[in-house]
């Protein structure tokens, strides 16, 4: 079946522009998450949404990071204004709700480079 | 932000040869996993331990779960080719809402 998908695989922004990048999860998996990769690092948690709603948020480094699911299923990580250190691979994770949950399937992630 | 430790950091393999990596931290997990990640890809799930003690196998993958609850370790037995890549370790923190903490990785290369 369909994994988790993400688009666009590659983006590049001058400094100051908006950025949205695209989460389309696993049909039917409740749980979605952001996490964000530095170059030679391990994954970090940005934010997390069962169905719509956004529950932890503790993750994302400033108040130019906003993370949305309206309906629940496709999820869009949007970054204002943005820096060179948010130069990175933007993974997106889902998972069913269920005692399995921390059983995350990731997608290709997002590589921004911001210049 | 809070990220395991993970050993080694780098390791070269000859097919056939048996690796071992680990994964330690300060605090007590309720579940780990492993990852491996392949260059420009994302992290595919190998493994997943839900008890302290639990010993689970995926083919030639085995992971452990320690009975502290503070480490995890991965063995590849027979390593062929396709082993190359980055192995993350990651765990989820009691309390938390799901979202998990990874180790920095190890990266596995052929032996030149």
């Amino acid at each position: 079946g369909a994994g988790v998908s993400q688009s666009p695989r590659y983006k590049v922004a001058k400094r100051g522009q908006d950025v949205a990048l695209r989460c389309d999860p696993i049909s039917g998996h409740v749980s979605l998450f952001w996490y964000q990769q530095a170059l030679g690092q391990g994954p970090e948690f940005l934010t997390y949404f069962q169905n719509e709603a956004q529950l932890d948020k503790s993750g994302l480094p400033s108040d130019r990071f906003f993370a949305e699911r309206p309906e629940g299923s496709v999820s869009t990580l949007k970054i204002q204004r943005t820096q060179q250190e948010d130069s990175a691979v933007y993974l997106c994770a889902s998972s069913l709700a269920s005692r399995h949950t921390y059983e995350q399937y990731f997608g290709p992630g997002t590589r921004l480079t911001v210049t | 932000g809070q990220q395991l430790n993970q050993s080694p950091q780098s390791m070269f393999i000859q097919e056939g040869e048996d690796v071992s990596m680990n994964c330690t931290s300060s605090s007590i997990f309720n579940t780990w996993l492993w990852y491996k990640q392949d260059p420009g890809e994302g992290p595919v799930l190998l493994i997943a331990l839900y008890k302290a003690g639990e010993l689970t196998s995926n083919g030639r993958l085995t992971a452990q779960f320690g009975i502290t609850r503070k480490d995890s370790f991965l063995n590849i037995s027979a390593s062929i080719p396709s082993d190359v890549g980055i192995y993350f370790c990651a765990g989820q923190l009691g309390g938390s809402q799901g979202n998990l903490i990874f180790g920095k990785g190890t990266k596995l290369s052929v032996k030149p």
